[in-house]
């Protein structure tokens, strides 16, 4: 089955900087690859997901990347405000098939100091 | 839109009973409901497939029997804790997609603790 790592555990930014979070997977018939932030006892929220087809796709101070032949994607948060401070999830699912089932990374804690 | 409930968002219950969780899709039929249990500080592990008029598919490792899935309509999947014991004591969340969509729209989360 498909395995998704996720790193750093842990980041700890200063308001105003960027925030990186990397994410590799092992299954290569995965093509549908989502970021969740979840706060503390809440719902996950989906924030952006790109699809195999593209290589980077861009919404306001958030932004993520793939490259599929390395299996791997990123997230990247520009402009870091304190109410980004939560926990980020990437996953990864195959598209049309197992009824869109997600693998989750373990989860980076990220919090942005004012 | 594309809203998902959870019912009840808490419960407390002693160790042998039985504890039943709604989720509901509110603003759209959800061909796939999706339930997942969460540890303190820790990711969230799928438990179970649920299609609508099937039965649900279990992860590896996940007892079918103690975790009863129903998908009764498009709105609908209740998960059923049954003879519950402390280490079943967690976060549960459902989540749901729209047809063919890949998207995934996660309900509240229920906490369950067994006392």
């Amino acid at each position: 089955g498909e395995n998704v790592e996720q790193h750093p555990s842990t980041l700890s930014v200063q308001e105003g900087d960027s925030a990186v979070i990397k994410c590799t997977y092992s299954d290569s018939a995965s093509n549908y690859f989502p970021w969740y932030k979840q706060e503390l006892g809440k719902r996950p929220q989906l924030i952006i997901d790109i699809r195999s087809n593209v290589g980077e796709k861009k919404d306001q101070r958030i932004a993520v990347t793939l490259n599929k032949t390395a299996k791997h994607f990123s997230l990247h948060i520009t402009e870091t405000q304190p109410e980004d401070s939560a926990v980020y999830f990437c996953a990864a699912g195959e598209s049309g098939t197992s009824y869109g089932k997600l693998t989750f990374g373990q989860g980076t804690i990220l919090t942005v100091h004012p | 839109g594309a809203v998902v409930s959870q019912h009840p968002s808490w419960v407390i219950c002693k160790s042998g009973t039985s504890v039943k969780i709604e989720c509901r899709s509110l603003d759209f039929q959800a061909t796939t409901m999706f339930w997942y249990r969460q540890f303190p500080k820790q990711s969230l592990m799928l438990m179970a497939t649920s299609n609508e008029g099937s039965k649900a598919t279990y992860e590896q490792g996940v007892e079918k029997d103690k975790f009863l899935i129903n998908h009764a309509s498009l709105t609908l999947s209740t998960l059923t804790v049954t003879s519950a014991h402390p280490e079943d004591s967690s976060f549960y969340i459902c989540s749901a997609s729209i047809g063919a969509s890949d998207t995934q729209y996660f309900g509240p989360g229920t906490r369950l603790t067994v006392l």
